[in-house]
């Protein structure tokens, strides 16, 4: 099964650009990598995903290296409602479409 | 449009009780989930369906039961709430294959 690794913690002064990181070396050729953030204790938010090639939304740029065994999550302009723990995420390919979650990062944006 | 709705939002249980938390989605999505997160953990998967009529367990099934009956709803049942299971939980639905999931704001579940 393909799993994660993140450094639990980061910190990045605001205004700053938040590169978080995520190592998945045994990730599979048809699988992709996503990205959620939880806030406090909520619902995880969708952030962005992608499976080779550079992703860009209104929230977040996505980095996957071709070898596909690492990626990294880019917050172009860190503010204080960043601060969360941001999960990368790949699926379980013995359980469907679902989701092996990790720990996460937790990212704290600095004033 | 709700998105994922649960129901309710905290609860607490006697050692014992048993319980059905609800998870309602109305975006017509064939995949729901549930998961559970424990403090300062990452979410871990219970059980899942891909369609109405087919559920499968996750990573942490024991002392849960789910069915699916309809594609909108997804109840999960404590058969015999234990200390151990006090938890947030969350259910999620997809519409399909490589498909963000959409998550509900969680079931706070405390058992004494």
């Amino acid at each position: 099964d393909a799993k994660t690794t993140q450094p639990p913690s980061m910190d990045c002064a605001e205004g700053r650009a938040a590169n978080l990181p995520c190592n998945h070396s045994t990730i599979s050729g048809n699988e992709y990598v996503y990205w959620y953030r939880q806030i406090h204790s909520q619902g995880p938010q969708y952030i962005i995903h992608g499976l080779k090639n550079n992703e860009t939304n209104e929230m977040a740029s996505l980095i996957i290296t071709e070898d596909r065994k690492s990626s990294t999550l880019i917050l172009p302009h860190a503010t204080l409602r960043d601060t969360a723990v941001y999960y990368c995420i790949v699926r379980q390919t013995n359980t469907g479409n679902q989701f092996y979650f990790g720990t996460g990062t937790s990212l704290t944006v600095i004033p | 449009n709700a998105g994922v709705t649960q129901t309710p939002k905290f609860q607490v249980l006697k050692t014992g009780q048993s319980m059905t938390l609800q998870c309602a989605q109305d975006m017509n999505h064939e995949y729901m989930s549930w998961y559970r997160q424990d403090p300062g953990m990452g979410l871990r998967l219970i059980h899942y369906s891909v369609g109405a009529g087919i559920t499968d367990q996750g990573e942490v099934p024991n002392g849960y039961n789910v069915s699916r009956s309809t594609t909108e709803d997804f109840p999960l049942r404590l058969l015999s709430a234990a200390p151990s299971q006090t938890s947030v939980y969350f259910c999620a639905s997809t519409k399909g294959y490589n498909q963000p999931q959409h998550f509900g704001d969680g079931t706070r579940l405390s058992i004494l």
